[in-house]
């Protein structure tokens, strides 16, 4: 149906709180990828899965950052006690399948800022 | 490590201008080279995207040139309109090794087409 979705599309949260960020990627995209754009910076890959494989998770900043695929498709990025630094738009995008040249599609981003 | 260098940051064209933008690259690993358009608000979309073997690719308006021997790739936009104004971001992935499957992005370029 539709192109991937994000929620929240904002989230503002302070300080050491907890942030919980969903993605939902295109029907019978096998491949989930997640980035971080921050301000004036490009797009830094942070974790990606690729059907029922153990995730790449080479990209995630800390051990604060962690992501989760539950059932081959939704997708939340949890970062825990979150620090001004984790401010940034954070983009999700899938693809039917990792390799090759398949096109990654992306969300329209959730925006976090953190007080 | 930076492994896509993307210039220049900012560029600001008239209407009916050819904007270049130039990305440089190091891992000679990647074997695909796709550029995204992004609009305020919204998550970045494949504009065009070009493979090692070739020098250059068409699609409209939007021209790619790779120069392999120099690691080298640049987007051209032919009659640029007001409408083009985006950043644009290079980017590169490989077929196999630490870059294969996610996406290593340029800086983007900030482009404004005046009327």
């Amino acid at each position: 149906g539709a192109g991937v979705s994000q929620s929240p599309s904002n989230k503002v949260t302070e300080k050491g709180k907890d942030v919980e960020l969903r993605c939902d990627p295109i029907s019978g995209h096998t491949a989930l990828y997640w980035y971080r754009q921050s301000l004036g910076q490009g797009l830094e890959f942070l974790i990606y899965f690729q059907g029922n494989s153990a995730p790449d998770k080479s990209g995630l900043p800390s051990d604060r950052f962690s992501a989760e695929r539950t059932g081959g498709s939704v997708s939340t990025l949890t970062i825990q006690r979150t620090q001004q630094e984790d401010s940034a738009v954070y983009l999700c995008a899938s693809s039917f399948r990792t390799g090759g040249r398949d096109e990654q599609f992306f969300g329209p981003g959730t925006r976090l800022t953190v007080l | 490590q930076q492994q896509v260098k993307q210039s220049p940051q900012s560029l600001i064209v008239q209407k009916g201008g050819i904007p270049i933008i130039n990305c440089a690259y190091e891992n000679t690993a990647f074997d695909y080279f796709p550029w995204y358009q992004q609009f305020p608000g919204k998550g970045p979309a494949l504009l065009i995207a070009i493979r090692p073997d070739v020098s250059e690719k068409k699609e409209g308006r939007f021209t790619i040139s790779f120069n392999k021997s120099a690691k080298q790739f640049s987007l051209h936009i032919m009659d640029s309109q007001p409408g083009d104004s985006a950043t644009y971001f290079c980017a590169a992935k490989s077929a196999g090794g630490t870059s294969y499957g996610k996406l290593t992005f340029g800086q983007g370029t900030i482009l404004t087409v005046h009327p």
